[in-house]
């Protein structure tokens, strides 16, 4: 199994441009969401879905777009990239009986210039 | 609101010397607490889960309602434990909330 996978894996991005970050998993897990890791401000949580068709925007949701078509992907969409949005992304997948129990992808670097 | 602190940023201990990570919660029903690890260049991965009672790696953790903390102790230090760690708390609605993270490192 791949598990949790994240493509790219670094983006250079500049101000007002839009890109979609990947997703994908092959633990048929139910749950999955997106944080964003800053220095100093931990991991925050983007959006999050407990399964196909079902979204719902965590502590930090403006600026991204998510949907949930297929109980394997998940992708992060930027709609117009603002400086603040620089920061690594990660996507993680559970299991609904065990939520919290999280399998993390490798995350992606983005840089907003 | 559910708050999870982390007050150390930076932990810096000698290889043997005992570790103690500090973790404290804010919540008002009953919290699922966890300790997450992150070594240089690898995934997030989970570490510790109250619930278990486990120890991982040398390193235990306990719930302490009463303080409302989840220290991470681990009674002798290796290098091989450097690195961040977080402490998170399940509080319903599927939600995951994380500490700001302790970059623990070990010296030779």
């Amino acid at each position: 199994n791949a598990g949790v996978t994240q493509t790219p894996k670094f983006q250079v991005l500049k101000t007002g441009q839009s890109m979609t970050l990947q997703c994908a998993q092959d633990m048929n897990h139910e749950y999955m969401s997106w944080y964003r890791q800053d220095p100093g401000m931990g991991l925050r949580l983007i959006h999050y879905s407990v399964g196909a068709g079902i979204t719902d925007q965590g502590e930090v949701p403006n600026g991204y777009n998510v949907s949930r078509s297929t109980t394997e992907d998940f992708p992060l969409r930027l709609l117009s990239a603002a400086p603040s949005q620089t920061s690594v992304y990660f996507c993680a997948s559970s299991y609904q009986m065990a939520p919290y129990e999280q399998y993390f992808g490798p995350g992606t670097r983005l840089t907003v210039t | 609101a559910q708050r999870v602190t982390q007050p150390e940023k930076l932990l810096s201990v000698f290889k043997g010397a005992p570790v103690e990570l500090k973790c404290n919660y804010s919540y008002s029903g009953s919290p699922e607490l966890f300790w997450y690890v992150q070594y240089s260049r690898q995934r997030l991965q989970l570490l510790l889960r109250h619930i278990s009672r486990e120890s991982i790696k040398g390193f235990t953790a306990d719930l302490n309602k009463g303080e409302t903390s989840f220290h991470l102790k681990k009674p002798f230090a290796q290098e091989e434990d450097s690195a961040m760690y977080y402490c998170a708390l399940g509080a319903g609605s599927y939600q995951l909330t994380f500490g700001k993270g302790t970059k623990l490192s070990v010296i030779p």
